[in-house]
């Protein structure tokens, strides 16, 4: 039982590049999030997806799509990379509990 | 005004003593409200969660909510220099989704 789990851990992208981060959970929970996490900013939600199927934005999804791939499945994606996005970025799902969430271990990366 | 309201601190205590840990929140209908702990370069995990007002204990963690005064606490009896870390509140705002605030950086002097 892994958990939580993201790729790449560490990305270095130059401004305009896309990729796409991979995030995936096997505890068969419906919910499934993506933050991203600043110095001195706390989480903030980009997106969500309450069920398979479904996707919501959150806080601050510009500059950013999803694609809830199948129950486990929620990857994020950087269309055209700017310096402004250069942060953590953590996925999360919701256990048994609503709003009691797992994280995974986290992405870092940077744009230049 | 911020959603989820934490002072980044530093909070510094010395080992053995009690650290009291602060959040304010703005909206009036949140309902849940979880404390998660995160150590540098870590992911956040969850160490507290409370749904009425009142007091909730597990081990040597105390969480404390006051809706009226719309007021989360976490206490820490007993730090520990592993209690070091930055602790996160996090309220649900009515979405399907947490708001969390900035954090607090606690120190536990040995």
């Amino acid at each position: 039982n892994a958990g939580v789990t993201q790729t790449p851990k560490f990305q270095v992208l130059k401004t305009g590049q896309s990729m796409t981060l991979q995030c995936a959970q096997d505890m068969n929970h419906n919910s499934m999030y993506w933050y991203r996490q600043d110095p001195g900013m706390g989480l903030r939600l980009i997106y969500y997806s309450a069920s398979e199927g479904t996707t919501d934005k959150g806080e601050v999804p510009n500059g950013y799509n999803v694609s809830r791939l199948n129950k486990r499945e929620f990857s994020l994606r950087l269309e055209s990379a700017a310096p402004s996005q250069t942060s953590v970025y953590f996925c999360a799902s919701v256990g048994t509990s609503l709003y009691e969430q797992y994280f995974g271990p986290g992405t870092r990366l940077t744009v230049t | 005004q911020k959603e989820v309201e934490q002072n980044s601190g530093p909070l510094s205590v010395p080992e053995g003593a009690i650290a009291s840990l602060n959040c304010t929140y703005s909206d009036r209908v949140s309902q849940s409200f979880f404390w998660y702990r995160q150590y540098s370069g870590k992911s956040p995990e969850l160490i507290m969660s409370i749904y009425s007002n009142g007091d909730k204990e597990d081990g040597r963690f105390t969480a404390q909510l006051n809706k009226a005064s719309q007021y989360v606490s976490l206490l820490i009896r007993d730090s520990q220099p592993s209690d070091s870390a930055t602790y996160l509140c996090a309220v649900n705002t009515g979405r399907r989704a947490l708001t969390f605030g900035s954090g607090t950086r606690l120190q536990v002097q040995p």
